[in-house]
């Protein structure tokens, strides 16, 4: 079985720079969420894809996006980066069936840096 | 009010022995689902274990446990037999609602734990 995978680990940007943040759901999971971690707090929901549709939204304006392509594997792009987007993306996957869903694997996340 | 409270910055254990986290949450929803997370310094979250508001048992796996009293609305986390790999930041989240199939899952402040030998 294949973990949830993330790339690249470490990214550097410039304040007003777009950035795509790339993720792979662990095998058989329909369903990905992605989390946005500062420095010395908890995930924060930004939103989740269900069957190539955004099904959930958190506290993120629209320049955050995010797309999932048909093998379940997602996109967060965010355009215009702000100094406040520096922070560890965390991507997790898990399976939705019929309304339920079950546990969420993260992957091992990507340290965006704006400087 | 916070979703989820995580009232311990920081713990200290001795390697070997017991240590409970404490986790209480809120929320008006009868269908939810309760996790804990370990995040070691490399920064991947791994999952530990998951209680639903339904089950009846406490679940546990391994050497984790976890103390559900849905009443106090509580879901404290159990280390049993400590061990300085258990070094770490520890989150509880919940995650409310399952109609439709969405499923925001909040995330509490997390308790640093520290294993002395």
């Amino acid at each position: 079985e294949t973990g949830v995978t993330q790339s690249p680990t470490h990214l550097i940007k410039t304040r007003g720079q777009q950035v795509t943040l790339r993720c792979s759901s662990q095998s058989g999971h329909n369903t990905v969420s992605w989390y946005q971690q500062a420095l010395g707090q908890g995930p924060q929901f930004i939103f989740q894809y269900y069957r190539e549709e955004e099904n959930g939204r958190g506290n993120f304006p629209p320049r955050f996006s995010g797309l999932q392509f048909p093998n379940y594997s997602s996109e967060l792009n965010v355009n215009a980066l702000e100094l406040d987007d520096s922070a560890l993306y965390l991507c997790a996957s898990s399976l939705e069936a019929g309304g339920l869903s079950y546990e969420q694997y993260f992957g091992p996340g990507t340290r965006l840096t704006v400087t | 009010a916070q979703k989820i409270t995580q009232t311990q910055p920081g713990m200290f254990v001795q390697e070997k022995e017991a240590v409970t986290l404490d986790c209480t949450y809120d929320t008006s929803d009868p269908s939810y689902g309760l996790f804990w997370y370990k995040q070691p310094s490399s920064g991947e979250m791994i999952f530990l274990i998951y209680q639903g508001s339904y089950d009846q048992q406490n679940a546990t796996e391994g050497r984790y446990s976890l103390n559900f009293q849905k009443a106090r609305k509580s879901a404290n986390l159990v280390i049993s037999a400590s061990q300085l790999g258990d070094s770490a930041m520890y989150f509880c989240a919940m995650r409310e609602g399952d109609s439709g199939g969405y499923q925001k899952v909040t995330f509490g402040t997390g308790t640093k734990l520290q294993v002395i030998p």
